[in-house]
């Protein structure tokens, strides 16, 4: 069965630096999104993104987030100036079409952000 | 605020019990999905429930979508300890002025099952 793919599994990184989570969608899916869930925390909705724009963010998704669709396959979230806080599980998704047709969203299994 | 709140938040029970997990929200939504999420892994799904007093069923699981979409059910037969996992619901919000769902899905908080053998 078709999955999306998140690398790496683990990133460790020192405060302030930069940082790319990088995620390969479903073949045939159109649109991608970005969650986090912080340790013990639900998880929380960052941004969507459809052809090849942002459509939708959250109020987390400041200016240090941003996202690109590279390539065909590869979907990234880059975090540019990284802070402690941001340390948390992020997790890559993809659907087949429209969140309005009521399309369901499948995940990667995450990439853990450790920031030191 | 907790757009969608799951009970209960731990529920631990023998093996061969049946159980039901909830999901409540004062909001209505277009769709709404199960997921299980094991450690270190990421949510996977279990099904979507679209329409309202929808019912639908995996296996030994029975999923409910409330009459007016704003609340869900799980129900467990006979749980098995291959059960145990965090259960998460997730829904996308309907709006009125464009008659669907937004993009985003809402977390629900989880709840952690245990089930002893």
């Amino acid at each position: 069965e078709p999955e999306v793919t998140q690398t790496p599994s683990h990133q460790v990184t020192q405060m302030g630096q930069e940082v790319i989570l990088r995620c390969v969608p479903i073949s045939n899916h159109l649109y991608f999104y970005w969650y986090r869930q912080i340790l013990g925390q639900k998880v929380e909705f960052l941004v969507s993104f459809y052809n090849n724009e942002i459509s939708e963010k959250s109020e987390i998704f400041d200016d240090q987030f941003s996202v690109e669709r590279p390539d065909g396959s590869n979907f990234t979230l880059k975090i540019r100036s990284t802070k402690l806080e941001d340390s948390a599980m992020y997790f890559c998704a993809s659907s087949e079409w429209a969140p309005y047709s009521n399309q369901p969203q499948h995940f990667g299994d995450g990439t853990r952000l450790s920031i030191l | 605020t907790q757009l969608l709140e799951q009970s209960p938040q731990f529920l631990s029970i023998q093996e061969g019990e049946n159980l039901t997990v909830y999901c409540n929200s004062s909001s209505v939504f277009s769709s709404l999905q199960w997921y299980r999420q094991e450690p270190g892994e990421g949510p996977v799904l279990l099904v979507t429930v679209v329409t309202g007093g929808e019912v639908k069923k995996l296996k030994r699981l029975t999923f409910q979508f409330g009459d007016a979409r704003k609340d869900s059910s799980l129900h467990i037969t006979a749980a098995q300890p291959g059960d145990t996992g965090l259960y998460l619901c997730a829904g996308d919000m309907y709006s009125p002025s464009t008659n669907f769902g937004n993009e985003k899905l809402t977390f629900g908080t989880g709840t952690r099952l245990t089930i002893i053998p």
